[in-house]
Parts: C-alpha cells; structure tokens; sequence
C-alpha cells in the first residue's frame, strides 16, 4: 500500500523558515517524480515544486521560486521541503504528492499544516 | 500559465447524473486529470489523461474532452460523491481550477 507521511509542520513567524518532511513506502521511491501541492484555508489547490525521480531537475511556479526548495533522499525514501522568507500568502496544508506518469498526481498524504503568523 | 475554470457550485439529486465541465484558457491536449476532495480529507484522483478511470475508481465515474473543453460525469450520483472536485492540467506547469462543489438538490 502506497503511504505518504508528512511531518514538520506548525507555527512560524513571518520571515523565518520551515522544513517539512514526507516518508514514503509502499511503492519503489526512485521511480517517481514528486511533487508538493498546498492548500489555504477554505481555498483550492495550488502546486508548490516538483523533482525528478532523480532529484537532477525541480520545478517551482513563481509565488514560491526562490524562497523554496525541493529535495529528496531515495536512500531514505524521504521527500523535503525547505521553506524560507515565509509569508503569511504560505499558509496552507501542504500536500506531499506522487507523479504518476500521466502528469495528475496519483497518491496525496494526508497533509501537515503550515500557518505563518506573528 | 494556463487558468481552469469550473462552475463554483452544482445541485444534483441522488440517482441523477452530475456533469461538471472546466474550461482551459489555451490547448492542453488530453492533459487534463480529475480529484475528489471530501471534507476533511486530501484530494484523491478519479480521472487521469481526461477519460482514463484511475485504479479503484467506480465506473459511475468518467471524463471526456480535449484541447480546451473537458466534461467530469458522474451516473448516478451517490450520497458518498458529495464532495468538491476539482480538475487539473500538466501540459504545463500544472494548475488547478478552483472547484467545484458538488451539492444535493
């Protein structure tokens, strides 16, 4: 069974800086692209970076590009997530996701929430 | 980047069909996928490459359309399928439309 386990979220002050984590099992890690994907409050889906399943490549869109950093450790089967220069907009559940091959996001974790606030 | 736009809201009675439609503001081929996201939960994807059923999912279920207009059904609607759905394209870097919330008449 594909698992998906987030940790490492909380509360943090603007400016300052989170990382977060995601185990993987079930499936062969170094396989897969990997992705985070975030969720405000009450709002929608909003694709934060992804990796090759190498982790030679990431991908960022610009509300986070910079501030920012996917990573992952297949001898672990560990995704990451370094957030810095964090802005009260990143508050949200942030998603760990699996790539399928056909571009849609096959596996979610349960989600960890980030909320960034004085 | 390319913007998904789905109708915020549909009523729908049980044993009735659901169809909810997104729109992309360019081409994205056949890259377009769909979720399910209850309350509560994490999304959960039904439809991948626009009608393909991903594993395990009921075929009540189903996509179709390309380039720029795509059609999620559901038939017949169960009280299990009240949720938000939304859609999402990878022909670039991905993107998803706001959803759409799917409601009992």
């Amino acid at each position: 069974e594909v698992q998906l386990v987030e940790t490492g979220g909380g509360l943090v002050q603007p400016g300052r800086s989170l990382k977060l984590s995601c185990v993987a099992s079930g499936f062969t890690f170094n396989n897969y692209w990997m992705s985070w994907t975030r969720q405000a409050p009450g709002k929608g889906l909003e694709w934060v970076a992804s990796i090759t399943n190498s982790g030679g490549s990431t991908y960022y869109p610009d509300s986070v590009k910079g501030r920012f950093t996917i990573s992952r450790d297949n001898a672990q089967n560990t995704l990451y997530l370094q957030m810095n220069s964090l802005r009260s907009e990143d508050t949200a559940t942030y998603y760990c996701t699996r790539n399928s091959g056909y571009g849609g996001f096959d596996y979610w974790g349960q989600g960890v929430m980030v909320t960034v606030s004085s | 980047d390319i913007v998904l736009t789905q109708s915020p809201a549909l009523a729908v009675s049980l044993g009735q069909r659901a169809t909810i439609s997104c729109r992309a503001s360019e081409s994205v081929r056949s890259s377009m996928h769909w979720y399910q996201q209850k309350s509560g939960q994490q999304p959960k994807l039904l439809i991948y490459g626009a009608s393909n059923l991903a594993s395990g999912v009921p075929a009540r279920f189903s996509g179709s359309g390309s380039g720029t207009d795509f059609t999620f059904t559901i038939d017949p609607v169960e009280a299990d399928d009240i949720a938000t759905y939304y859609c999402q394209q990878s022909r670039n870097d991905p993107t998803f439309g706001a959803g759409t919330k799917l409601e009992l008449k």
